[in-house]
């Protein structure tokens, strides 16, 4: 059974950084991509950040370019995603997601399985 | 970037058939996946690639695509149905992002 298990979600002030992880277990999951996507309070989704299986190829969106950065580390099967110079803007449920298939220039592969997601709170 | 335009809400009555559309500028060539979401819990994949269900999702859900409008359809509509959804797909005409409309809350009355 494929489970995803974010963690690292609190209440940061603004400027400050937080790292949140996300535990996969259930599948190899070196041989596939994996996202992150936020929900603000009440509003709709987000894409946040995508990684290859490899680690070698990452996407951000560009409300996050420059601030997050995405990683993984398939020895832990675990995913990250460092998030500095938060904003209040990215108060928001971030759910971790893997991808059914590796993307490529002309395809993006739906989100079969997501974590429950873990609450990043940016306030004074 | 690309815009996804989703209704903000669709009302139907149990039994029958609920359409919830998605449009964007020739989205016909493009893949659309579809999301369901109810409160409180995380996203479930219901339809692929425009029209293809994962397994577990029942029959009563279907997807079309064509031009600038895709279509999520939810046949023989019942109260467990009640939830958002959303339509997403990959944008890589300027840089490559996956996009998510802004969601369809459906009621079932």
């Amino acid at each position: 059974e494929v489970q995803l298990l974010e963690s690292g979600g609190g209440l940061v002030q603004p400027g400050g950084s937080l790292r949140l992880s996300c535990a996969a277990s259930g599948f190899t999951f070196s041989s596939y991509a994996m996202s992150w996507v936020r929900q603000a309070p009440g509003k709709g989704l987000e894409w946040v950040s995508a990684i290859s299986g490899s680690g070698g190829s990452t996407y951000y969106a560009d409300s996050v370019k420059g601030r997050f950065t995405i990683s993984r580390d398939n020895s832990k099967n675990t995913l990250y995603l460092q998030m500095n110079s938060l904003r209040a803007e990215d108060t928001a449920v971030y759910y971790c997601a893997k991808l059914t298939d590796t993307y490529s220039s002309s395809y993006g592969p739906p989100f079969d399985y997501w974590g429950q997601g873990t609450l990043v709170t940016v306030s004074s | 970037s690309y815009v996804l335009t989703q209704p903000p809400s669709v009302s139907v009555a149990p039994g029958q058939t609920a359409r919830i559309t998605c449009g964007g500028n020739n989205i016909g060539s493009k893949s659309v996946h579809w999301y369901q979401q109810k409160p409180g819990q995380a996203p479930v994949l219901v339809v692929y690639d425009d029209s293809d269900r994962p397994s577990g999702i029942p029959e009563r859900f279907s997807g079309s695509n064509s031009g600038n409008t895709a279509t999520l359809t939810i046949s023989r509509v019942e109260a467990g149905d009640e939830a958002d959804y959303y339509c997403q797909v990959w944008d890589s005409s300027s840089d490559h992002h996956w996009v998510f409309g802004g969601g369809t809350k459906l009621t079932v009355l």
